[in-house]
């Protein structure tokens, strides 16, 4: 059972331009949501991550966009550049379970000129 | 250490043997998780050590896989009689462990390969 559903699986987008994946989610028990940032040959990293209570979070380009009631969560990137091209993840954590993830399958960005 | 340290980097055995995957995490972290990437996949959890806490086993796939943590740092994941579906990067991760404090620092991981 896949509890955590990305989309697109694979995205370009030109330079400057918007990028935006989306996850959806089943678990209400779900209470963080992270977006993990992988490029080739590496592990992930933390990118950005948000909390049900609060709709949007923004840091720096990047931005989470929640929608509680929907249990839906998305991840976009402004003004997007080469060098963002990576695999994303999406994830969730059940509350109290520490950082014991569900992942999304990931959804690999190509940025280009 | 600076960073979560993995070996070896690549792994490569015949269906049947047994492998060692290690794990050095970052230095004053109590948790420390493995997870699992396939092919085209998320990851997957796989096995979870808390401190001195008994470890969450919850995601491991089947008793031919096993993990250990020495002196709450540097852990092992031990895969008996491998099978080629056990083809994968696994990756080890640690974190500070504070209930409030989920980040996740990953290790580059292990590509195993099993022919």
């Amino acid at each position: 059972q896949q509890q955590v559903k990305q989309s697109p699986q694979s995205l370009i987008v030109q330079k400057g331009g918007i990028s935006i994946i989306n996850c959806a989610y089943e678990n209400t028990a779900f209470d963080y949501f992270p977006w993990y940032q992988q490029f080739p040959g590496k592990g992930p990293a933390l990118l950005i991550a948000i909390r049900p209570d609060v709709s949007e979070k923004k840091e720096g380009r990047f931005t989470i966009s929640f929608n509680k009631s929907a249990k839906q969560f998305s991840l976009h990137i402004m003004d997007s550049q080469p060098g963002d091209s990576a695999t994303y993840f999406c994830a969730a954590r059940r509350r109290g379970t520490a950082s014991k993830l569900t992942f999304g399958t990931g959804t690999r960005l190509q940025v280009t000129l | 250490g600076a960073g979560v340290s993995q070996s070896p980097s690549n792994k490569v055995t015949e269906k049947g043997k047994d492998v060692e995957l290690r794990c050095d995490p970052i230095s004053g972290h109590t948790a420390l998780y493995w997870y699992r990437q396939s092919l085209g996949q998320g990851l997957e959890f796989l096995i979870y050590f808390q401190g001195n806490s008994a470890p969450d086993k919850s995601g491991l796939p089947s008793d031919r896989f096993s993990a250990e943590r020495t002196g709450g740092s540097v852990s092992t994941l031990t895969i008996q009689r491998t099978q080629q579906e056990d083809s994968a990067v696994y990756l080890c991760a640690s974190s500070l462990g504070d209930r409030e404090t989920q980040k996740l620092f990953f290790g580059s991981g292990t590509q195993l390969s099993v022919l």
